[in-house]
């Protein structure tokens, strides 16, 4: 399968711990994205990669967590200092930037979650 | 601000009839959407799309409609499946340089045999 994969996808820490996901993209694909989904609410937006540069990042994004995509191929993002408030389902997407600026979907993987106790 | 809004929490439709999910938008720059469906711990997965220059696209079962005017879209599902039933999010992309996609709150389907 080459989709979207995403490690751990469960992880329980205690608040104050540091956390690091990983997400590996689809090969090609060249845009990736991290979201956040909590409990009733749709995913919401965190932070943006084209290659390894990181172009976008959300207000959501304090300065406890932190993105990198080193190489251009998988992402982590590290969440320091954990905070009960930091529990949720962490999601990853990618998609391939199209010549002309054309529009692809983005495709998601099936995500971390996250319960800090 | 809930720039994207999905007013219906759930909806239950028998096998075989059509399935109408709704969404609405406040922001007139939002130029694509997108529907996506997502079981219980697993991550949305996508079903269509659709950009501001057209009004309907169609795939399979699944159909969408874009009114502009209106900053309403809609998926249609015909014939509903028992194996839709599944939470759908309805998103929106503006081409403004960012390409984060918008999401709204959810509708949970339920396909009832």
């Amino acid at each position: 399968d080459t989709g979207v994969s995403q490690d751990p996808r469960h992880k329980i820490t205690k608040r104050g711990q540091n956390v690091t996901f990983r997400c590996d993209p689809i090969s090609e694909h060249n845009r990736l994205y991290w979201y956040r989904q909590t409990l009733g609410q749709g995913p919401e937006f965190l932070t943006y990669f084209q290659n390894e540069a990181q172009l976008e990042k959300s207000r959501l994004l304090s300065d406890r967590f932190s993105a990198e995509r080193p190489k251009g191929s998988f992402s982590t993002l590290e969440i320091q200092r954990t905070e009960q408030g930091d529990s949720a389902m962490y999601l990853c997407a990618s998609s391939l930037a199209l010549r002309g600026g054309g529009r692809q979907a983005q495709y998601f993987g099936p995500g971390t979650r996250l319960l800090v106790l | 601000d809930q720039q994207v809004k999905q007013n219906s929490p759930s909806l239950s439709v028998q096998e075989g009839r059509i399935s109408i999910l709704n969404c609405d938008y406040t922001n007139s720059m939002f130029d694509y959407f997108l529907w996506y469906k997502k079981y219980p711990a697993e991550g949305p997965t996508f079903l269509i799309s659709i950009s501001s220059i057209k009004d309907k696209n169609e795939d399979g079962r699944f159909t969408v409609f874009l009114n502009k005017s209106a900053k309403h879209l809609s998926l249609h599902i015909v014939p509903s499946q028992p194996g839709d039933s599944a939470v759908y999010f309805c998103a929106a992309s503006g081409f403004s340089g960012t390409y984060k996609y918008i999401f709204g709150t959810g509708t949970r389907l339920k396909v009832l045999a």
